[in-house]
């Protein structure tokens, strides 16, 4: 059974196009994040939902709107895609928003606009 | 602000040699929680280890370890024997005690050759 997983694994769009990615955990966990792994490899968090509410909204633009229908999914939205958007997209899930509690990460969506 | 470094950015063994991997971190915080994430070539981003800033025992997990020294604000990971299999990006993180948002160092690429 996968833990996280996200949907689709590839999703390749012309620019200016709108695109969702869908997120799903069977953990159990009540807290889920949206980052972004750009072509360096770097790792940034942009959202995060505790029990649907949003609790961290990172300096991303308003292009990109997450959405938590329930406390096991959150997908993301991204409208008027860019060619700078293209990247690695991960969901992550963990039990709560405790200190340091383990984020278990899903499999990620490669992104690429062209 | 926080701010994890790792300033290898590629290191490349031959099976069998121990190889170690340099994390240094920056909080003003005096409770935070540290992790090592690997990312094979695959993708996925797996956990490795969680470690609270009051622990600072080593600790040791098959040919997996891991130095915790709070004097040099450094969690430092080692590899024994390595394993063409141990070939992957590995990132060391830091989280707050509250909020849990992960703060990623830049990640250190391993090539195990055979």
């Amino acid at each position: 059974d996968t833990a996280v997983s996200q949907t689709p694994k590839y999703l390749v769009t012309q620019m200016g196009n709108d695109k969702s990615i869908k997120c799903e955990q069977n953990l159990g966990h009540d807290t889920m994040y949206w980052y972004k792994q750009d072509s360096k490899k770097f790792l940034k968090i942009m959202f995060s939902y505790n029990n649907k509410e949003l609790i961290i909204n990172e300096t991303v633009p308003n292009r990109f709107s997450p959405k938590s229908p329930d406390k096991a999914h959150l997908n993301l939205h991204i409208n008027s895609l860019e060619l700078g958007d293209s990247a690695v997209y991960f969901c992550a899930s963990s039990l709560g928003t405790g200190g340091g509690e383990t984020q278990y990460f899903g499999p990620g969506t490669r992104l690429l606009v062209l | 602000a926080q701010k994890v470094t790792q300033a290898q950015t590629e290191i490349s063994v031959v099976e069998k040699e121990d190889v170690t991997l340099d994390c240094v971190y920056e909080t003003r915080d005096t409770t935070y929680y540290l992790f090592w994430y690997k990312q094979p070539p695959s993708g996925e981003l797996v956990f490795l280890i969680r470690r609270n800033s009051f622990d600072e025992q080593n600790e040791i997990s098959g040919r997996y370890s891991w130095n915790f020294q709070k004097s040099t604000s450094s969690f430092n990971f080692t590899i024994t024997a390595s394993q063409v299999v141990d070939s992957a990006v590995y990132f060391c993180a830091l989280s707050k005690a509250a909020g849990n948002k992960l703060t990623f160092g830049g990640g250190t690429r391993v090539l195990v050759k055979p």
